[in-house]
């Protein structure tokens, strides 16, 4: 198995301010994917954290708002850009080695006002 | 797309019940996972099913191939096991995306002692 952790678990931010979040795995994993959880509702894919290029993006989520970095094999950050009360959510990380062994992460839960 | 319901939305049950909660989808899958989410938004695996039963502790889950159906059990059920159950399926084999998950919305279980 592997342990994500994320910084921080959870944050405040204001209106048009940025915030990074990141992913640590304790061992490598194949791929490494970001969620979003709205209140109330299922969990998102925002995009696939590629490793040492661009993130591949799900529609409806853009790199403008949401750039990701993947340096190495157990390591990615996700920044909600220009933040709005509408990015309050739970963001979550997630790694593979195969498509059947799935570890998350504990998640940050973002509040914008 | 494949959509994935779960029923009940809400479950309240008394210490000691045997619980059910369903979860069906719409389109072939490589996996169906089964995750418990706790009040802080971490999230753990319970069970990767692509057939058959599997059986931890007091959890049981069972898939339907056929029907895209599954089924998670708990027997004896506690206080401590409250907590949001989310069904979430891999997509099938073609072009890669068996990587990628798709989640139901989630069943919030209250056991009352």
């Amino acid at each position: 198995s592997a342990v994500i952790s994320q910084k921080p678990s959870r944050d405040i931010c204001q209106r048009g301010t940025s915030l990074t979040i990141q992913c640590q795995v304790d061992s490598q994993v194949t791929m490494m994917f970001w969620y979003r959880q709205q209140p109330g509702q299922s969990l998102t894919l925002i995009a696939t954290a590629n490793q040492g290029s661009e993130a591949t993006y799900e529609s409806g989520f853009v790199i403008d708002k949401f750039p990701i970095s993947r340096p190495n094999l157990t390591f990615s950050t996700l920044t909600v850009s220009n933040m709005s009360p509408e990015d309050s959510s739970i963001y979550l990380c997630s790694g593979t080695r195969t498509y059947n062994e799935q570890f998350f992460g504990p998640g940050t839960r973002l509040t914008v006002l | 797309k494949n959509e994935v319901e779960q029923s009940p939305q809400n479950l309240t049950a008394q210490e000691g019940e045997f619980i059910t909660i369903n979860c069906s989808y719409s389109v072939g899958i490589s996996a169906l996972h089964w995750l418990q989410q706790h009040p802080g938004g971490g999230i753990v695996s319970l069970f990767m099913l692509s057939s058959g039963k599997k059986k931890h502790g007091r959890l049981i889950a069972t898939i339907n191939i056929q029907e895209k159906h599954s089924s998670l059990h708990i027997t004896a059920s506690h206080p401590r096991d409250s907590a949001v159950y989310i069904c979430a399926v891999n997509g099938d084999y073609s072009g890669g995306s068996n990587y990628k998950l798709t989640f139901g919305k989630g069943t919030l279980l209250t056991v009352n002692p």
